[in-house]
Order: C-alpha cells, then structure tokens, then sequence
C-alpha cells in the first residue's frame, strides 16, 4: 500500500531564502506524481507535474525533482516571497488514477 | 479555458440531513474525481467516473454517499443522512485521457459542516 510522508509538516523562513520541501514515497511503481498549494479557505491549485520517466519539471521559481528508485520528490522554491506562504502538498499517482496524498508542508515566508 | 467548478462552497447541515454536491469538470476531460479531506487527515480518494460509469468507486466510506454523473458531464455527491464525521472538504476533480502529461485539475471544494 502506497503511503506519501511530507517532511517538514511546517518551515517558517525569511523572505528571499531558497527553501526545499521534501516527499517521500514507499512504493516506486508510481505513474506520475504532482505538488500542489493550497491557499487558506481556498482549493488546490497544480505547481507542477512529473511523469514517471522524468527526473525533473521546472516552472518559473519552482524547480520538482523525482527519484524513483529512492522513493523521493523536492520541491524546490528560489528566492521565496511572501505570497510563496501556503500549504504544500504532495500526491503520487497510481496506475489506478487515484491520487495519494502526503498531509502536506505548511510554509510562511517572513517579509 | 474554465476550471473545474464545484458548489456549494459551504453547507452547513444538521446530522440526519440531506446534501447534495455538484462538480462540472472541464468541457471534454473524460475523468472525473471526487476527493476529501477530512480535520487534521490527508486528502483521500473517493470514486472515479470516466464518462458517466464508475471505474472506481472504492473509497467510498459507506451506502449514504451516491454519486452520479449524468451523460458523462457534471457529478453530485448526495450525503444522505449525514452524519458528523462527514464534516470536511470534499474535493472534484477531472482530468483528460492523457492524464500522464497533463495531470489533474482540482475545483475548490465544498466546504461541508454537519452539526
């Protein structure tokens, strides 16, 4: 059974700092694996998207890596702002179209 | 291109009532998911339609919760009764055939209290 931890459950940090979130995974046989934000009161808004043949996606400030083998995903944010301040969340999807989840990375960027 | 829409953003109903959630996804994804989270635990999945079957309906907690997607458009989720413990966001999603490449696109919830 698939099981995603997110690590740290929260980081608090000055704003301009590079941060790196962490995912890890237990199961590798994954089909792609996506990070999300959610904003507080709001829905889930899509970061980034790996396909399981990738290694890495990049987006702007925010860079997503994957390492199969090692059951593991970063996310990586350059320069962080104070908008950058969400939750963080972590979901891997199975050759079942289901998405698994990790309880997610609350963030605050300190101006 | 419009997002995945989902309402009510909030009920709030007493235990033994009825709700009925609504989600249109985007014009022309095939998939379709519902998905919910409950007080201080992670998102889990409940059931996915392609078109209008139910490919997968087995994180469905239990007989009080129905969906349907009629003509393989918009969903509803009908808690009915609810109860308590059905308090928390309930979250669609829908994705195209290709979900390897484009992934799945998340409304932005109802928000359901049962008191």
């Amino acid at each position: 059974k698939q099981e995603v931890t997110q690590i740290p459950a929260a980081l608090s940090v000055p704003e301009g700092e590079n941060l790196v979130l962490n995912c890890s995974f237990t199961d590798s046989a994954i089909y792609n694996l996506q990070w999300f934000r959610q904003d507080p009161g709001k829905g889930l808004t899509s970061l980034l998207l790996i396909q399981s043949s990738q290694r890495e996606q990049t987006s702007g400030r925010l860079n997503a890596s994957l390492d199969k083998s090692s059951g593991r995903s970063t996310l990586y944010i350059a320069a962080s702002q104070p908008g950058d301040s969400a939750t963080y969340l972590c979901a891997v999807g199975d050759s079942n179209y289901q998405l698994i989840w990790g309880a997610g990375t609350k963030l605050i960027i300190k101006p | 291109e419009a997002g995945v829409t989902q309402f009510p953003s909030h009920s709030v109903i007493e235990k033994g009532q009825t709700v009925t959630l609504r989600c249109d996804p985007i014009s022309g994804h095939d998939n379709l998911y519902w998905y919910r989270r409950v007080m201080g635990k992670e998102i889990k999945f409940l059931l996915h339609f392609v078109k209008e079957s139910k490919q997968d309906e087995s994180g469905m907690p239990n007989n009080r919760f129905l969906a349907e997607r009629t003509g393989g458009t918009y969903s509803t989720l009908k808690v009915q009764p609810a109860e308590l413990e059905d308090s928390g966001v309930y979250f669609c999603a829908s994705s195209p055939r290709d979900r390897a490449h484009y992934g799945y696109t998340f409304g932005s919830g109802t928000r359901l209290t049962v008191v």
